[in-house]
């Protein structure tokens, strides 16, 4: 069956301005994280979804960073007013259970900010 | 909260020969610790995972043996292939809802053929 995708792949932003990363889970996965990977160095977490809640935010750097799911499927990472150190890559992650299990990635958002 | 080290970052080795990258996690109450193999400009894929329930687990040429008491553990790779190249990336987190995985920074493995 279908993985787990992203859309774009790659994304080059002016520093300064807004942009929006998206995650398709894998479909009836309640569990969706996003994780931010610099480059040469393992994911970091952002945030953390059961269905449509967001129950983890611990992990966004700054209050640029807004992410949602609002059906509780398909999620969206928005970053305002991009930074060069913005630059990474953004893996978005689900897993079938509300408890733990397996988590599935997808392949990526890699931003850069010029 | 968890922290995890890896070591080495990085690891060459001559295909045929065994590769044996090391992991240590601070938080006693960890209870899961998966491998993710990652090439280049790929998604990190899962290699193989071990509970705390266990010590030790084999998958035909992949091993991990996990010590509760040191905390740490390991990932062995016997007869390595020239396709077993990667980033390979150990990770620790507690086993309940909303269970964020807290990475080590990666070893770069390199099989030389």
């Amino acid at each position: 069956g279908a993985g787990v995708s992203q859309s774009p792949r790659y994304k080059v932003a002016k520093r300064g301005q807004d942009v929006a990363l998206r995650c398709d889970p894998i479909s009836g996965h309640v569990s969706l994280f996003w994780y931010q990977q610099a480059l040469g160095q393992g994911p970091e977490f952002l945030t953390y979804f059961q269905n449509e809640a967001q129950l983890d935010k611990s992990g966004l750097p700054s209050d640029r960073f807004f992410a949602e799911r609002p059906e509780g499927s398909v999620s969206t990472l928005k970053i305002q007013r991009t930074q060069q150190e913005d630059s990474a890559v953004y893996l978005c992650a689900s897993s079938l259970a509300r408890s733990g299990d397996e988590q599935y990635f997808g392949p990526g958002t890699r931003l850069t900010v010029t | 909260g968890e922290n995890v080290e890896q070591h080495p970052s990085t690891l060459s080795v001559q295909e045929g020969d065994s590769a044996v990258i090391k992991c240590t996690y601070s938080d006693s109450a960890s209870n899961y610790f998966p491998w993710y193999k990652q090439e280049l400009g790929k998604r990190p894929q899962l290699i193989i995972d071990i509970r705390s329930n266990v010590g030790e687990k084999k998958d035909q040429r992949i091993a991990v043996t996990l010590n509760k008491t040191a905390k740490h553990f390991s990932l062995h790779i016997t007869e390595t292939q020239p396709e077993d190249s990667a980033v390979y990336f150990c990770a620790a987190t507690l086993n309940n809802a909303g269970n964020m995985l807290t990475f080590g920074g990666g070893t770069r493995l390199m099989v030389k053929p």
